[in-house]
């Protein structure tokens, strides 16, 4: 079983919908967690970071945290043609004496927003 | 544009040949990833090196190796290729050694071996 699972997808979804992306994991020692964007042909870039459990807000994003369930999630409100991407999960731990673990990532989920 | 620039974009070659592909990170970075993406793995860590010393070792292969190089660009050096190694490979950079999710990522270098 791997530590993050992220249904492939492909989600395709009218623009204007509410998308949900969500993850889940087994590590409980996961608290920084975040949601990457690829477009195709390119690398992946930070779209949101959290730490810990709760929601955070940027725009028409939302990350949420439920750390009891072992689970993520990214909305995306007022879903445009451009969030055409793939959406990667992402979460570290703290290191031993200080500093992060490398990041563990989702295999990805992608998405079309059909205008 | 991320500022970190890979080269080359696309590498065909045949296996058991070895490949080098370099990356300059972007301007003032001191720190360099090296990443794998492949549809069943997903994005895998390589290694890291900061200011020239190896930083952190991933799931790197023993076929594999990297350096970074006093001008802070780096190479990633993939020989015996196999079938398997065909993949997008990633650098990405910073500023300071971690964390990781602080590093901005070039557009990646695709690798195909057949």
């Amino acid at each position: 079983q791997k530590e993050v699972e992220q249904d492939p997808g492909p989600l395709s979804v009218p623009e204007g919908a509410i998308v949900s992306l969500n993850c889940t994991y087994s590590n409980s020692a996961f608290q920084y967690f975040m949601w990457y964007r690829q477009y195709s042909r390119k690398g992946p870039e930070l779209l949101m970071y959290t730490y810990s459990s709760g929601n955070k807000e940027d725009g028409r994003f939302t990350a949420q945290v439920d750390k009891s369930s072992k689970y993520i999630s990214l909305f995306i409100r007022d879903s445009q043609p451009s969030d055409s991407a793939t959406y990667l999960c992402a979460m570290s731990a703290a290191g031993r004496g200080g500093g992060y673990q490398k990041v563990t990532f989702g295999t990805g989920t992608k998405l079309q927003v059909i205008p | 544009d991320s500022g970190v620039t890979q080269t080359p974009k696309h590498l065909i070659t045949a296996t058991g040949q070895r490949v080098t592909l370099r990356c300059s990170p972007r301007s003032g970075d001191l720190s360099v990833y090296w990443y794998q993406q492949s549809l069943d793995q997903g994005l895998q860590f390589l290694i890291q090196y900061y200011n020239g010393e190896e930083r952190a070792k991933g799931n790197i292969l023993e076929r594999f190796s990297a350096q970074q190089f006093p001008d802070l660009h780096s190479e990633l050096n993939l020989s015996s290729l196999e079938l398997g190694d065909s993949a997008l490979y990633f650098c990405a950079s910073s500023v300071t050694p971690g964390p990781d999710w602080e590093a901005f990522f070039g557009q990646g270098t695709r690798l195909t071996v057949v």
